[in-house]
């Protein structure tokens, strides 16, 4: 079973703090990249979907870039509001598979 | 609205029962997907398929069967082979298959306690 590792494990911020996690997976049989944002007592919801080295996402404050060669992408939050609060998943799409996720990275933000 | 429906929210039951979750999509999704989340871990995929009448197992498949007789539902039984049933399950679609599996849109998840 392939590894997706992501990151701090948890942080935790003071509003109007930048901050950024790490997702680090296998570089081999690369397709894409994606990045979900979970808030307690509700579902997954995507904020990326990546398939290109190089490639930069934004959407609002918050953006995300990836290196399939090295095997990471950063995601990125600034200025970080306590809606922010939440498990942020990075999941891994080898060519012919279905996603392999990371344990996430539980962010709180305290105002 | 469309997404994706989860039920029941939570269940209880006694060792060596079979339990049947149901996952329901009016997304007009090929694919759909079952996963389970434990304390300190990532989502393990249970099973997943990507047609009508067709499955595969995921990394954890053991203890679990699904059926895929309509495109819109993709219920998962836990069945008493499982040695750890107690879990969070979450059900997933895709409206994409095959090599580039596309933005997952999930339910809301069930809880399962086997007492």
């Amino acid at each position: 079973i392939l590894n997706v590792e992501q990151s701090p494990q948890s942080l935790h911020v003071q509003e109007g703090d930048s901050t950024n996690f790490t997702c680090s997976f296998p570089s081999s049989n690369f397709y894409a990249l994606h990045w979900y944002r979970w808030e307690t007592a509700k579902s997954p919801e995507a904020l990326f979907v990546m398939t290109l080295n190089g490639d930069e996402k934004k959407k609002g404050r918050i953006s995300a870039t990836l290196n399939t060669k090295e095997g990471y992408s950063y995601l990125y939050i600034k200025g970080s509001q306590p809606e922010d609060s939440a498990t942020y998943l990075c999941a891994l799409n080898q060519a012919g598979t279905a996603l392999i996720f990371g344990k996430g990275t539980t962010l709180s933000v305290s105002s | 609205d469309g997404g994706i429906t989860q039920s029941p929210k939570y269940l209880f039951r006694k060792e060596g029962q079979n339990v049947t979750l149901s996952c329901e999509q009016n997304l007009n999704h090929d694919a759909m997907y079952w996963y389970r989340q434990d304390p300190g871990q990532g989502l393990r995929l249970i099973y997943y398929s990507q047609i009508v009448n067709d499955f595969q197992k995921g990394d954890i498949a053991e203890g679990y069967s699904v059926s895929r007789e309509k495109k819109e539902s993709f219920p998962l039984t836990v069945t008493s082979a499982q040695k750890n049933p107690t879990a969070f399950y979450l059900c997933a679609s895709s409206s994409r298959t095959g090599m580039n599996t596309g933005e997952l849109f999930f339910g809301e998840g069930s809880r399962l306690t086997v007492l």
